[in-house]
């Protein structure tokens, strides 16, 4: 099946630094990727929704200056973390879209401490 | 309310059960319907998915939909000790966001 991978899986970085997330679709062309925040033991809370080519979408309370997005392939996007603080430690997931239709593939997520 | 209700569980049944996981879901334009298996610290891993009502079935696991009540399941039948995850379920409409339940949280007691 298709497979949608993330890099890095761990990552830890000082409070004030930032932090780029990749999230590739290895298999198929995605032209619409989402990421999505994870706390534990909770569900996945969308963040962004990213179209290949164009800005991103953000979700209500989303802050699109500190969560950075860029699409600009259409089998790579990337969400980089700036100015990173402790509660910025999460979980973060991206998922793919091959365009319009299901099935939506998720990657491994990569788990972000700042410390 | 939610647009999509899922019982958190924790569920806990003994290996060789069959499993019910059950959503609802209060949106009329979700057209597709997924379940998503989570292990604890990875992504979710896509099980299952449907578009409007019926059935489908793969290996041990079969997903339900019922458009009339806005009802999801997921059967898991001779459930393993290795089904012991986070099962999430998802609909999405014309757009392709996804909307998610919070999840239940399942173990299978060996």
């Amino acid at each position: 099946g298709a497979v949608v991978s993330q890099h890095p899986s761990w990552v830890i970085c000082k409070s004030g630094t930032s932090v780029k997330i990749e999230c590739r679709s290895l298999d198929f062309q995605a032209t619409t990727m989402f990421w999505y925040r994870q706390f534990p033991k909770q569900s996945l809370m969308l963040m962004a929704t990213s179209n290949e080519g164009s800005k991103a979408t953000y979700e209500q309370g989303v802050e699109k200056d500190k969560f950075l997005i860029n699409h600009a392939s259409l089998t790579l996007s990337t969400l980089t973390v700036t100015s990173a603080h402790p509660e910025d430690s999460s979980f973060y997931i991206c998922s793919a879209s091959a365009g319009g239709l299901p099935p939506i593939y998720f990657g491994e997520g990569s788990w972000l401490t700042v410390v | 309310q939610k647009e999509v209700e899922q019982d958190p569980g924790p569920l806990s049944v003994p290996e060789g059960a069959i499993v019910s996981l059950n959503c609802t879901y209060s949106n009329s334009a979700f057209q597709y319907f997924m379940w998503y298996r989570q292990y604890s610290r990875k992504g979710p891993e896509l099980l299952m998915y449907t578009y409007s009502s019926g059935n489908k079935e793969d290996g041990r696991f079969t997903a339900q939909v019922d458009k009339s009540s806005k009802y999801i399941s997921l059967f898991i039948r001779d459930s393993q000790p290795s089904d012991s995850a986070t099962y999430l379920c998802a609909a999405r409409g014309g757009n392709e966001k996804l909307t998610f339940g919070t999840g239940t949280r399942l173990t299978i007691i060996p």
